[in-house]
């Protein structure tokens, strides 16, 4: 099993729509997480990131934990084509190793 | 800086010649990282360093990749008798470091090698 798994889609919606992106992760003490978007031939960017169980909302983009469930979203309201792009999820380890896992990313889509 | 700037941009070497890429991070921020991503590949991590220390190196492929950080700032990744294997896009990553609200990393443009 992955430690961080994302469907690689791709995802497609209509311009408008809201597009739902998911990530599980495998490590039950992992504390933080990012959503990175990144362009084609560009480098990630960082979108957001989340340490508490619930939602939080940063504009268009709202990111949800359930730890529980090992299980991280972020959701795009009103999709537009320039959301166009690989979604990025990555997981800080706990403890001494300090470093992200990441995940493949899923390909999005949105349609004129 | 603006952001992570990352040099060269593009590099193509002969295969079994030593390449060295350099990263200059976000002014203050002592944590940087070295990834690699191949085409249509997930990021590999490769190093990371808190100051001028690398406290987790398992990321590096081989020794024959090596790398620094001197004062704190600039770093520079080299690979010695490069494969074509090598071929991959070079990223760097800076952040704060590991506090709350300090540990998103900012990614530099990339350096894309070539091993022919």
């Amino acid at each position: 099993q992955k430690e961080v798994e994302q469907n690689s889609g791709p995802l497609s919606v209509p311009e408008g729509a809201i597009a739902s992106l998911n990530c599980t992760y495998s490590d039950r003490g992992s504390q933080s997480f990012f959503w990175y978007r990144q362009y084609s031939g560009k480098s990630p960017e960082l979108i957001m990131f989340i340490d508490s169980n619930g939602d939080k909302e940063d504009g268009r983009f709202t990111a949800q934990l359930n730890k529980a469930s090992q299980y991280v979203s972020l959701l795009i309201r009103d999709s537009q084509p320039s959301d166009s792009a690989t979604y990025l999820c990555a997981v800080l380890n706990a403890g001494n190793n300090r470093k992200l896992i990441w995940g493949l990313g899923t390909s999005l889509a949105v349609n004129p | 800086g603006a952001g992570v700037s990352q040099s060269p941009s593009n590099k193509v070497t002969e295969k079994g010649k030593d390449v060295e890429l350099r990263c200059d991070p976000i002014s203050g921020h002592t944590a940087l990282y070295w990834y690699r991503q191949s085409l249509g590949q997930g990021l590999e991590f490769l190093i990371y360093f808190q100051g001028n220390s690398a406290p987790d190196k398992s990321g590096l492929p081989s020794d024959r990749f090596s790398a620094e950080r001197t004062g704190g700032s600039v770093s520079t990744l080299t690979i010695q008798r490069t494969q074509q294997e090598d071929s991959a896009v070079y990223l760097c990553a800076s952040s704060l470091g590991w506090g709350q609200g300090a540990r998103e990393q900012y990614f530099g443009p990339g350096t894309r090698l070539t091993v022919t």
